[in-house]
């Protein structure tokens, strides 16, 4: 069965640090998003992606955080300069129509110290 | 603003059955999922209700009413690895975009005892 990867499945950085977490998502979706959970709480939505673009972001999705798709396959969100309050786990998700349910990445547990 | 409500806790005997009950209030309603997620996994879809009525799904069943903001899950059968926490989330149609984020409520954590 087809499922969304992502990689690493936990990171460790530095605060100030650069990092650029992974995904692929299942080959015949087209539509993208990024999430985030912070431990013990609720999974909030960060950026949805399609065609190429952007199609929303949420208030947390500030000029440190950036999305691409720089090949057929690959989906990634970079975050600029990390801050301690990054720490969290980044679940990515896909689906194949904006009403079809989204699957979600195994998830890339990001450690800021 | 937007606001999605469901128990924090609940525990339930194996065999038995269990209703998880979400109410909700936003703006642009494009239907409501409920995902099962087990500590430290991702979610994984369960069900998805846009009209009201009851969708049934071997073991799960859910329910919506669009006019009460209201949804339940309900499980049946219950298996002690249904121990997890049941995530109500509903899809928020982008009126100037293509996709529709879904927002979720903090998850009900089910516990399932012998």
């Amino acid at each position: 069965e087809p499922e969304v990867t992502q990689t690493p499945s936990h990171q460790v950085t530095q605060m100030g640090q650069e990092v650029i977490l992974r995904c692929v998502p299942i080959s015949n979706h087209l539509y993208f998003y990024w999430y985030r959970q912070i431990l013990g709480q609720k999974v909030e939505f960060l950026v949805s992606f399609y065609n190429n673009e952007i199609s929303e972001k949420s208030e947390i999705f500030d000029d440190q955080f950036s999305v691409e798709r720089p090949d057929g396959s690959n989906f990634t969100l970079k975050i600029r300069s990390t801050k301690l309050e990054d720490s969290a786990m980044y679940f990515c998700a896909s689906s194949e129509s904006p009403n079809n349910e989204q699957f979600f990445g195994p998830g890339t547990r990001l450690t800021v110290l | 603003g937007q606001n999605i409500d469901q128990p924090t806790e609940m525990t339930a005997t194996e065999g038995a059955i269990v209703q998880i009950n979400c109410t909700y209030q936003t703006s642009g309603f494009n239907g409501l999922f409920w995902y099962q997620q087990h500590a430290g996994e991702a979610p994984t879809f369960l069900s998805y209700n846009v009209l009201d009525g009851l969708e049934e799904k071997g073991r799960f069943s859910s329910f919506l009413s669009r006019s009460k903001g209201y949804s339940y899950l309900l499980l049946k059968e219950l298996q002690m690895k249904d121990s997890a926490s049941y995530l109500c989330a509903v899809s928020h149609l982008n009126y100037g975009g293509a996709t529709n984020k879904l927002i979720f409520g903090t998850g009900t954590l089910l516990a399932v005892q012998p």
